[in-house]
């Protein structure tokens, strides 16, 4: 079956720049979505194919991907984005989703 | 705005059913696929299923082929998880999820509680 990983934790403090990496070998074929989720809250969508922000996603929020990896940066983080990211594709059929393990990201 | 609505989860015993209902609005149901996504008491998310906006074609995790089935009901504007056979293991919040136009999760709805024990 078809993986996504991704470290389980990253720390940074507040005004730095957080960086937080999926990999998965369909990924130079597949979009790659980041969602976050803060505690006891509903998933909210943050970065969309690849490196596209919803409306309303503040700026410091972007998304690459090179090869196998997609990355989500956030540059300058503040302390309310403290949060679980995940990212989530498609195996190499588009068929069958998955989600990376996830990753707390902790300001402070 | 979107708007996704989750209702009938419950507690069931091991080996029961349950049909989760989830009513969208602010968008064209039909237009779109959906998706069902899971989530156990303090684990990450876990895709279960995506029913495509053509209706005919569904795709399901491993973890719940030939027990779930995933459908939708455009005059309703309703999107339905069918779980049969439940398992201890398929506690968990279970949430709606709208598809955007490359078919990953866009909007989200809040989520119903299933607890499968005894």
């Amino acid at each position: 079956s078809y993986e996504l990983t991704q470290p389980p934790s990253v720390s940074v403090s507040p005004g730095q720049t957080a960086r937080i990496t999926c990999s998965g070998d369909a990924l130079p074929k597949k979009y790659a979505y980041w969602y976050q989720q803060r505690s006891g809250q509903a998933p909210v969508l943050v970065i969309f194919e690849d490196s596209k922000r919803p409306s309303g996603i503040p700026e410091r929020f972007s998304g690459s991907s090179s090869g196998t990896m997609a990355t989500l940066t956030i540059s300058g983080a503040q302390v309310e984005d403290e949060a679980d990211y995940y990212c989530y594709s498609t195996d190499s059929s588009g068929n069958l989703w998955v989600f990376g393990g996830g990753t707390q990201l902790t300001v402070l | 705005q979107v708007q996704l609505v989750e209702s009938g989860g419950g507690v069931v015993q091991p080996g029961g059913s349950l049909r989760l209902s989830c009513a969208a609005s602010g968008f064209t149901f039909g237009s779109y696929g959906m998706h069902w996504v899971r989530q156990a008491p303090g684990k990450g998310l876990e895709w279960v299923a995506f029913i495509r906006n053509d209706g005919t074609s569904n795709y399901y995790a491993d973890s719940v082929k030939g027990r779930f089935t995933i459908s939708g009901d455009n005059s309703r504007k309703t999107l339905y998880l069918q779980m049969n056979s439940l398992r201890a293991e398929d506690t968990a919040v279970y949430y709606c999820a709208k598809a955007g136009a490359t078919e990953g999760i866009d909007n989200w709805g809040q989520g119903t509680l299933v607890t499968v024990s005894s």
